[in-house]
């Protein structure tokens, strides 16, 4: 099975930052990777697919990169709402989520 | 506009068979572009995908559950059905269905059913 491992599993920030969030995946998966945005009680919420692909009405601070075996979620300037849980999931061969990352607020 | 909602138990005992419905709405399950999943996330942790059904009812499954689990679906209802057999107090956890692209990333998710393993 592949494996996700994400990195950090919490990150502390402030309203203004720029972060980032990695994902690792076990084995290449090309460019098959999906992040998902999670607040307490809700649902995931699709942000980016194929790596890269922001999803229609996705705010444009975020975005996505990576290719094989290595993937990032940039948000380039954090507000408020943006403080949640993060999960990098891959589609390459069946489904795997990573651990997730808890974005806090500093 | 495209909407996917669980139901089922919400308590169940150890041993038992957990038997969960997803009701979709906005897309036709026999599109052949999109599948149904399920996910799980246990209070605290991460997600875990258990399932998911095609169009044309090609089926995978979690392979560490893989011989606890049945996916299936009933097109004329619009419906997913999921079991799981055997249910542990480990089993504990916020079931979702969610709708995915082409067997890729989930578009569309419920809002989940928390479901409790109690005796």
């Amino acid at each position: 099975d592949i494996q996700m491992t994400q990195s950090p599993s919490t990150l502390s920030a402030s309203v203004g930052d720029r972060v980032t969030i990695t994902c690792r995946a076990s084995q290449s998966i090309s460019a098959w990777v999906a992040w998902y945005q999670q607040k307490p009680g809700t649902a995931p919420k699709l942000l980016v697919y194929k790596a890269s692909v922001v999803e229609r009405g996705v705010p444009s601070r975020f975005s996505g990169s990576g290719f094989g075996t290595e993937f990032t979620l940039t948000i380039s300037s954090l507000q408020p709402d943006d403080f949640a849980t993060y999960y990098c999931q891959q589609y390459s061969n069946l489904y795997t989520f990573g651990q997730g990352t808890k974005l806090e607020i500093k | 506009q495209v909407t996917l909602k669980e139901s089922g138990p919400v308590l169940v005992k150890p041993t038992e068979t957990l038997t969960l419905t997803c009701a979709v709405s906005g897309f036709p399950l026999s599109d052949a572009k999109m599948a149904v999943g399920w996910i799980r996330q246990p209070p605290g942790k991460a997600l875990e995908w258990l399932a998911h059904i095609l169009s044309n009812d090609e089926k995978a499954y979690n392979r560490s559950l893989r011989s606890r689990l049945t996916v299936s679906e009933d097109t004329s209802k619009s419906q997913v059905v999921l079991t799981l057999t055997n249910m542990d107090p480990a089993d504990t956890a916020t079931y979702y269905c969610a709708r995915t692209r082409g067997s890729g990333w989930f578009d569309y998710w419920g809002q989940g059913i928390l479901v409790t393993v109690s005796s």
